[in-house]
């Protein structure tokens, strides 16, 4: 089965750090761009970060640019989002998901995401 | 506010069509980047429903349609089902390699 299962969310002080990990199977993980999609509570959904399948391009949105890091280890089938500095508006469930056809292209297998809470 | 533009909610009846518009800018939709669309149920994962602008993945019916035209694409969803009803949102990216979603359209069946 193609999926994708992220972990490492919890409840975090603003000002700390956590990171979040997205492992992958039933598919040749290297061959895709992946990305980091969050929904705050109430809210739409907000486009974190991607990277390219062989690294070459990453992109933050602005909202987390310098404070986050998005790696990846095809060796291990897993992607990490390194999170520092976290703010209260950082709280949102965070989800991992596949880019089908590059790194500019739709999501198309998404995991079923981890909660990130940010509060004193 | 999102950099793409979507109306907050739309609404219509079982078997109505009803569009979802999405406007963006030449800085991204205008500058040629495609347009995908997902469906959101809470409690889920969202679900890609259109990519590249006007192609469904397989399994998603064919009442379910996409258009890009200029800075701006549109939903189109025909012989709506009670099933429909969920947050709807469009997706695209800029030069910038900064992903945009659309603030979301809640489609309510009435």
């Amino acid at each position: 089965e193609v999926q994708l299962v992220e972990s490492g969310g919890g409840l975090v002080q603003p000002g700390r750090s956590l990171r979040l990990s997205c492992v992958a199977s039933g598919f040749t993980f290297h061959d895709y761009a992946i990305h980091w999609v969050r929904q705050a509570p109430g809210k739409g959904l907000e486009w974190v970060s991607g990277i390219s399948r062989n690294r070459n391009s990453i992109g933050y949105a602005d909202s987390v640019e310098g404070r986050f890091t998005i790696s990846r280890d095809n060796a291990k089938n897993s992607l990490y989002l390194q999170m520092n500095s976290l703010r209260p508006e950082d709280t949102a469930l965070y989800y991992c998901a596949r880019g089908y056809s590059g790194y500019e292209s739709g999501l198309d297998i998404w995991g079923q995401g981890t909660q990130v809470t940010v509060s004193s | 506010q999102s950099v793409l533009t979507q109306p907050p909610s739309v609404s219509g009846a079982p078997g109505q069509r009803v569009i979802i518009s999405c406007t963006g800018s030449s800085s991204n939709i205008g500058a040629g980047y495609d347009v995908h669309w997902y469906q959101h149920l809470p409690g889920t994962a969202p679900k890609l429903l259109i990519y590249g602008n006007y192609n469904r993945p397989s399994g998603v019916p064919d009442r379910f349609s996409g258009s890009k035209s200029g800075t701006s694409a549109s939903l189109a969803i025909t012989g709506l089902q009670a099933e429909d009803e969920a947050d709807y949102f469009c997706q695209s990216y800029d030069s910038s390699l900064s992903g945009l979603f659309g603030g979301g359209t809640k489609l309510t069946v009435l």
